[in-house]
């Protein structure tokens, strides 16, 4: 079955960058790779999404590596504000769309 | 835009019984996706429906249930409720679709079972 793999928990600095990686060894070329984050009693806030290239946006980026085995978000400036947990979600595109949702990395950051 | 509204924010049930939670999405959005997040299992997809018709489905017991109306307004039933349905039930709209598009979110629904 597909899977994504995340760390628990990372730590941070303020200011400084944060690498979030996520492996999903059974994804398939056509599953797209989403990022969502989500802070303490909200819902999650949508971040980043990709297939194969690199993608970039005002929020993050998201580098895929080229057998598409994993990926890594990455926040160029970690702020305070970024404490959340950051999840890592496939949509196989083989089962309708079906979403896979990983455990979550809890990041917070130091000031 | 007004953004995505779940009710009720909370709700108390007894064992046996059954739920219906409401999501209202983005005005022009034409997906609602449903999910389940418990402390332990995480976030897990229960459907998604798109212009009325469920379009995908995860792994859960037929005891969950959903459709959503001409407005896109959807609806989550679920039956004969038991301790572990205790979770907090999370709404998400977009215009097409969670696959290849962002998602929005609703505060979620805190359903306690006792």
């Amino acid at each position: 079955d597909a899977k994504t793999t995340q760390p628990n928990s990372m730590e941070s600095n303020e200011e400084e960058p944060v690498h979030l990686p996520c492996n999903h060894s059974t994804i398939s070329g056509t599953d797209y790779i989403h990022w969502y984050r989500q802070l303490p009693s909200q819902g999650p806030e949508y971040v980043i999404h990709g297939l194969t290239s690199n993608v970039n946006n005002r929020m993050a980026s998201l580098a895929i590596a080229e057998d598409r085995k994993s990926s890594t978000l990455i926040l160029h400036r970690a702020t305070l504000r970024d404490a959340a947990v950051y999840y890592c979600i496939l949509s196989l595109y083989n089962q309708g769309g079906k979403l896979i949702f990983g455990q979550g990395t809890e990041l917070s950051v130091k000031p | 835009k007004a953004g995505v509204t779940q009710t009720p924010r909370y709700l108390i049930k007894t064992r046996g019984q059954q739920v219906t939670l409401s999501c209202s999405p983005i005005s022009g959005h034409r997906s609602v996706s449903w999910y389940q997040q418990t402390p332990g299992q995480g976030l897990q997809f229960l459907f998604e429906y798109f212009s009325e018709t469920q379009r995908n489905k995860g792994n859960f017991p037929g005891r969950f249930s959903g459709r959503q109306f001409s407005n896109s307004r959807s609806e989550m039933n679920v039956s004969t409720l038991e301790l572990g349905d205790s979770a907090l039930y999370l709404c998400a709209s977009s215009s097409a679709g969670m696959s290849n598009t962002e998602a929005f979110f609703g505060q979620g629904t805190r359903l306690t079972v006792v």
